[in-house]
């Protein structure tokens, strides 16, 4: 399996609150992503990074923001969490720009 | 990227071959036919893709018709620990300039392999 975690696993946050995830991998991969996952919507790309500090919008990016001061690191913020953000979120890395990527085990963040 | 059609749902007997259907009529020319799968609370899993001819792995073939506007993915033997969603995925070929980055997954294909 590819060297690719995510922290925490789990989180419980209340509305409000700032949460951060993380993605880490040990590949030396450029790409990296992330997703959500929801009920009768299927994964839907947040952000995603081309390279240290090059990072570009997806499709459901309001809300999230992004870094990545290092190439095994990417981590998504979100400032001011809301219930809609309640979600399962899968990181996911790639050497190249394009469809074979790797994906994470996930976050469950649950926002009350 | 182009659009891709698949079944909700599909049950195949464990020992047997699971053929999974996807329909992308309108792929470009230079988009490849991805599969990935999702066994339950995992990450999504690469399994194989193709252009245009038929490709073999370890853990399926995938088979794409003449016009390319369908292919199967074929798992030869089913296990149980086969049973998970199945996604078909159409985009550019891998590392070219055009088309958004990362995948956009559908609905997929429920395959639940019966005992």
């Amino acid at each position: 399996d590819a060297g690719i975690t995510q922290s925490p696993r789990h989180k419980v946050t209340e509305t409000g609150t700032p949460v951060t995830l993380r993605c880490h991998q040990t590949e030396n991969h450029r790409y990296m992503y992330w997703y959500r996952q929801d009920p009768g919507h299927g994964l839907r790309l947040i952000h995603y990074s081309y390279g240290v500090k090059d990072t570009d919008k997806g499709e459901v990016s309001d809300g999230y923001s992004v870094s990545r001061s290092k190439t095994e690191d990417f981590l998504l913020t979100l400032e001011s969490a809301t219930s809609s953000q309640t979600s399962v979120y899968f990181c996911a890395i790639s050497d190249l720009r394009g469809g074979v990527g790797f994906f994470g085990p996930g976050t469950r963040l649950t926002v009350l | 990227d182009a659009k891709t059609t698949q079944p909700p749902s599909m049950d195949c007997a464990e020992g047997r071959a699971a053929n999974l259907p996807c329909n992308h009529s309108t792929i470009s020319g230079n988009e490849y036919v991805y599969w990935y799968r999702q066994i339950h609370s995992q990450g999504p899993q690469y399994i194989i893709h193709g252009l245009k001819n038929n490709e073999t792995n370890e853990m399926a073939s995938l088979i794409i018709t003449e016009d390319r506007k369908s292919s199967t993915l074929i798992l030869p033997h089913a296990t149980l620990r086969d049973t998970a969603v199945y996604y078909c995925i159409v985009r550019v070929a891998e590392n070219s300039g055009g088309g958004a980055d990362g995948l956009t997954f559908g609905k997929g294909t429920h395959l639940i392999i019966q005992p």
